[in-house]
């Protein structure tokens, strides 16, 4: 089993919808998660962190179900502009991030 | 703040040549990271610096790349020599701390195509 593993898609959704990504990993000691947005050609840039007690910000929450070993990041109300990759990233007993390789959305009009 | 810097953006190289990434973390960021990150793929750690001492190389291919960070701020990746499965982008990040509770932030990336 991978480190860590994302479905990459792509989620072709219309705008206004609300839409689900998981991100699952195999070490039960991971302690840290964030979830990164990455536009095409761009570097990923941090979109938020992920806690024990899920975290919300605006349009975007994320959650962590330990027992099951995944993290989650639900888009409400999806804009044109949310198109992108969104890796997560963890620690999996190394000292920095491991990332996954991405899901990627796409927002149709 | 200013960012991450990175140069140059892009480089096309024969394989068998040699190249040399530059960059510059956030003033004050302790930690610094190069990732390679394949078309489709996540980023991959190379390297990860604390200071001007290595913290984790275990992913980095010694026959062929080398990294430092003399003085404990701006950092070089080296590929010599290249090979065709190298072309990828060469990002460099860096944190305030020991990177298992910061988020990093990114430069833009060296983009190498290896023909």
């Amino acid at each position: 089993r991978k480190e860590v593993e994302q479905d990459p898609g792509p989620f072709n959704v219309p705008e206004g919808a609300t839409v689900a990504f998981n991100c699952t990993y195999s070490n039960s000691a991971s302690q840290s998660f964030f979830w990164y947005r990455q536009d095409c050609r761009k570097e990923p840039k941090l979109l938020m962190s992920v806690y024990s007690s899920g975290n919300e910000d605006g349009r975007f929450t994320a959650q962590l179900n330990r027992a099951s070993q995944y993290i989650s990041l639900l888009i409400r109300d999806s804009k044109l502009s949310d198109s992108a990759t969104y890796l997560c990233a963890l620690d999996t007993g190394r000292r920095a991030l491991t990332f996954g390789s991405g899901t990627r959305l796409q927002v149709q009009p | 703040e200013a960012g991450v810097a990175q140069s140059p953006r892009y480089k096309i190289i024969e394989k068998r040549q040699s190249v040399a990434f530059w960059c510059n973390p956030i003033s004050g960021h302790a930690t610094l990271y190069w990732y390679q990150q394949i078309l489709g793929q996540g980023p991959k750690l190379l390297i990860q610096f604390q200071n001007n001492g290595v913290v984790d190389d275990s992913q980095l291919p010694k026959d062929r790349f080398s990294a430092e960070r003399l003085k404990g701020v701006d950092s070089t990746l080296k590929i010599q020599p290249a090979k065709l499965e190298d072309s990828a982008v060469y990002l460099c990040a860096s944190s305030p701390g020991q990177g298992r509770n910061y988020g990093y932030t990114f430069g833009s990336g060296t983009r190498l195509t290896v023909v």
